[in-house]
């Protein structure tokens, strides 16, 4: 069946590096969406990436989804605490109203 | 708008007994979406529905498990008798479309002993 992929799973930095997860599809997307989990609290929708090679920015923040459309990855530049936490990306099952999440990346920051 | 509201945020109950989750999607939103959430098995879709009508169950782990959907405004996941390996967090979630991403609630911590 349809697979979203992430890696890495974990991820620890010292607070101001960076930090990129990537997210990857086993069939082509219609959109990718990224959520992201704070501890003890619940997914909240980040972002949706729609086109070929689109790349958005929030911030420090900057999503981009593949030219194939089968991956994405998101980029935090100089990570702040308040970055800690599990992102997700998320992307619709065909001919579905539903979104297929991947298992996540977990992001600790050593302040 | 108070979002998508779970109830209870907290749930302990012994083995065998009816455990009945609540969910409240945003007024709206045409999709409902129930998901556990556990360290080993991540994110796991159990139902959806569509204009309140069940979509999709092949997520329900067995038939312990059953949803309803009475009316556009609320959502009950049922589990009889529960298990210790139903611990886990139970969230719902609910979309206009699912081009807009869905909106989470809370969830709900069950804790089976």
């Amino acid at each position: 069946g349809q697979q979203v992929m992430q890696i890495p799973q974990y991820q620890h930095v010292q607070e101001g590096e960076d930090f990129t997860t990537y997210c990857n599809s086993s069939t082509t997307l219609s959109n990718i969406q990224w959520y992201k989990q704070r501890p003890g609290g619940h997914p909240v929708f980040l972002i949706q990436l729609v086109k070929s090679g689109e790349v958005k920015k929030q911030k420090r923040l900057t999503f981009q989804f593949g030219e194939a459309k089968k991956n994405s990855s998101l980029h935090i530049t100089a990570t702040q605490t308040t970055d800690v936490g599990t992102y997700f990306c998320a992307g619709p099952l065909q001919g579905a109203q539903k979104l297929v999440f991947g298992q996540g990346t977990r992001l600790t920051i050593n302040p | 708008d108070a979002g998508v509201i779970q109830s209870p945020r907290h749930e302990v109950t012994e083995m065998g007994q009816e455990v009945t989750l609540r969910c409240k999607p945003i007024s709206g939103h045409n999709s409902l979406f129930w998901y556990r959430q556990t360290m080993m098995r991540g994110l796991e879709l159990l139902i959806y529905f569509n204009n309140n009508v069940p979509i999709d169950d092949s997520g329900m782990p067995e038939d312990r498990f059953s949803a309803k959907m009475p009316n556009a405004s609320f959502s009950t996941l049922k589990i009889q008798p529960s298990e210790p390996r139903d611990s886990a967090v139970y969230f719902c979630a609910s979309s206009y479309t699912i081009v807009y991403g869905y909106t989470f609630g809370s969830g709900t911590r069950l804790t089976v002993v």
